[in-house]
């Protein structure tokens, strides 16, 4: 299995709702990563993981909280979030942080 | 501050004509550098890097890259382009100091017209 999935592919949210997205990896990769990527732009490094362990949290709204379960699973919990956080929220891992990266298809969020 | 540059937002090529996407990166140490392509609506795709060793790198979909480290540029070539190359493509570069996280640049938009 060569691939990162992650569920949903879309979700919208209201403001008050508590909400969680996943990502799975059968890679055997050590690092997982979370990013934001608005329209057009590049993608923004939210929380990087490596070997389970919560390695870079690039000062990310507390709304935002990950948990990494066990080192094939990454999950992104969503709470009273801002229409300013609708984005596409990408999952992506490596083999080590040293590597290069595979991306999942991502989840379009829409915050109403 | 550590940057990527991709100094073009829109390149414009005809099919079957040879296609560069320029990257230049301002950064201290010795950098990892990557490519990733991205297609509307969809994840990013590895598309190649340069760790060390020759600096012209081949990746996937016929994709190639030269890393010039005088110029520090790593631009993205291919000899024929293809009407399905049409994608959104990113440079970005790692660091062993900054923990290897990845510096994008601002990507360029690659259109190829039949």
């Amino acid at each position: 299995d060569t691939e990162v999935t992650q569920t949903p592919k879309h979700l919208v949210m209201g403001m008050t709702n508590k909400k969680s997205l996943k990502c799975e990896q059968h890679m055997g990769h050590r690092a997982m990563y979370w990013y934001k990527q608005k329209a057009k732009k590049p993608p923004e490094l939210m929380f990087v993981y490596s070997y389970e362990k919560l390695s870079i949290n690039e000062s990310v709204p507390s709304r935002f909280s990950p948990e990494c379960p066990n080192s094939s699973l990454l999950n992104l919990h969503l709470h009273a979030l801002q229409p300013e956080d609708s984005a596409l929220y990408l999952c992506a891992s490596s083999q080590l942080l040293v590597n290069e990266q595979f991306f999942g298809p991502g989840t379009r969020l829409t915050v109403l | 501050a550590q940057s990527v540059a991709q100094p073009e937002d829109q390149v414009n090529v005809a099919e079957g004509n040879p296609l560069t996407v320029k990257c230049t990166y301002s950064v201290s140490g010795n950098p990892y550098l990557f490519w990733y392509v991205q297609y509307p609506n969809r994840g990013l795709q590895f598309l190649l890097k340069y760790i060390t060793g020759d600096n012209l790198v081949k990746g996937s979909y016929g994709f190639e890259a030269e890393f010039n480290k005088s110029q520090t540029s790593f631009h993205l070539k291919k000899p024929s382009a293809l009407v399905s190359d049409s994608a959104l493509y990113f440079c970005a570069v790692s660091l062993m100091d900054s923990n290897y996280q990845l510096i994008w640049g601002a990507g360029t938009k690659l259109i190829i017209k039949p």
